[in-house]
């Protein structure tokens, strides 16, 4: 069955840097998209970043660009998030989720558990 | 980007009741409209995509309607399990997916 574990969350102070990392089984993962959504505490979610399958294409919400990078390893079935420059706004539950594209459709159609990242300081 | 606005913010209901959830984008996105549920501590879960497309697994008494720009979920008759927080998402736009605010489903 398909599964999704993201790690690497935890506390860090404003300025500082985290990788997350989610580690996928149960489907040939190369074939997919991936992304990264994320929900602050008590709120909605706000996706922040998609790369493509083979890595060739990767997209960053406004609030996120320039300071977070996407990144995967096919070969280790994995997905990462480096975010640099973190602000008390990126605090929240980080979700890595499958990507699902075909013929006029697109969507998530499974998601990780999540990690929380708490900056502050 | 393109914004997607749910109403209500919150509704309560109760067990056997129908329910109607709205979502409505700031610009058409044909049937690019998804729908997840989403409980307490717990991942969100795809419901319905393309609009109206049941996922597998999902219910049948949860059903989507609707395109271009204002869309609908509906319940037909809630279940104890159904007390959660619904999010529409568009993925018309690939420069950045959206999703709207969520409507919070309780219990009368």
């Amino acid at each position: 069955q398909v599964q999704l574990v993201e790690s690497g969350g935890g506390l860090v102070k404003p300025g500082g840097s985290l990788r997350l990392s989610c580690a996928a089984s149960g489907f040939t993962f190369s074939d997919y998209y991936m992304s990264w959504i994320r929900q602050a505490p008590g709120k909605g979610l706000e996706w922040v970043s998609y790369i493509s399958s083979s890595s060739s294409y990767t997209n960053y919400a406004d609030s996120v660009k320039g300071r977070f990078t996407i990144s995967r390893d096919n070969a280790k079935n994995s997905l990462y998030l480096q975010m640099n420059s973190l602000r008390a706004e990126d605090t929240a539950v980080y979700y890595c989720a499958r990507g699902y594209y075909g013929d006029y459709v697109n969507y998530f159609d499974y998601w990780g558990q999540g990690t929380l990242v708490t900056v502050s300081s | 980007d393109i914004q997607m606005t749910q109403s209500p913010s919150s509704l309560s209901a109760s067990v056997g009741d129908r329910v109607t959830i709205t979502c409505r984008a700031s610009q058409s996105i044909s049937s690019y409209l998804n729908w997840y549920q989403q409980k307490p501590g717990k991942a969100p879960k795809l419901l319905i995509y393309a609009a109206s497309s049941l996922q597998s697994g999902v219910p049948s008494r949860f059903s989507g309607s609707g395109s271009g720009t204002d869309f609908t979920l509906t319940i037909s008759s809630l279940q104890p399990e159904d007390f959660a927080t619904y999010y529409c998402q568009q993925s018309y736009s690939t420069l950045g997916y959206t999703f709207g605010q969520g409507t919070k489903l309780e219990i009368k």
